[in-house]
């Protein structure tokens, strides 16, 4: 499976936009990029994900670099409902298994 | 509303007893499904993967014969973690795929004393 990387951590202000990147070079033609994020004791989330084209959702939004070998999750206004842990994951087809790297812990500051 | 269900929720026990954890998709059928063990402070890790009328397939390092999988139905889906022991306390999640996306359980918080 193809990797990707994020940074640990990042912090915003409540109310403030969040790009959270994630840079995944070695990313095929037919790898799909979903997001999904953590609360703390839960079980992850769906939030986003997409193929070439940028995509928007009411939770956030997906920027897809031209070459596909980065992308930005987008959350428009940090609420502090919005601390989690932020997971960028590579996906092939649908009903394949997900491969957890250490994602990007988000903290909102009020 | 939930897709997944998972439980229970926490769950504590003794040494060397057996506990089972339930996974079932709500309103429509999984065929797949997976579980994932996670330690406090680290990441998801996948421990197996959970196919309906067949055996699991379990991930490398993973003991088949401690982690019992059943998934006997379109919709449940069983972990049983037998002779239980102190290390294997952890945050387990179920979850599946539908219409291309993951939807995971609530977790169970499993304590070995």
């Amino acid at each position: 499976d193809a990797k990707t990387t994020q940074p640990n951590s990042m912090e915003s202000n409540e109310e403030e936009p969040v790009h959270l990147p994630c840079n995944h070079s070695t990313i095929s033609g037919t790898d799909y990029i979903h997001w999904y994020r953590q609360l703390p004791s839960q079980g992850p989330e769906y939030v986003i994900h997409g193929l070439t084209s940028n995509v928007n959702n009411r939770m956030a939004s997906l920027a897809i670099a031209e070459d596909r070998k980065s992308s930005t999750l987008i959350l428009h206004r940090a609420t502090l409902r919005d601390a989690a842990v932020y997971y960028c994951i590579l996906i092939k087809a649908a009903g394949n298994k997900l491969t957890f790297g250490g994602g990007t812990r988000v903290l909102v500051k009020p | 509303g939930a897709v997944v269900s998972q439980h229970p929720s926490w769950v504590i026990c003794k040494s060397g007893t057996s506990v089972k954890i339930e996974c079932r998709s709500l309103d429509f059928q999984a065929t797949t499904m997976f579980w994932y063990r996670q330690f406090p402070k680290q990441s998801l890790m996948l421990m197996a993967t959970s196919n309906e009328g067949s055996k699991a397939t379990y991930e490398q390092g993973v003991e088949k014969d401690k982690f019992l999988i059943n998934h006997a139905s379109l919709t449940l889906s069983t972990l049983t973690v037998t002779s239980a022991h102190p290390e294997d306390s952890s945050f387990y999640i179920c979850s599946t795929d539908r219409r291309n996306i993951q939807y995971f359980g609530a977790g169970t918080r499993l304590s070995v004393l």
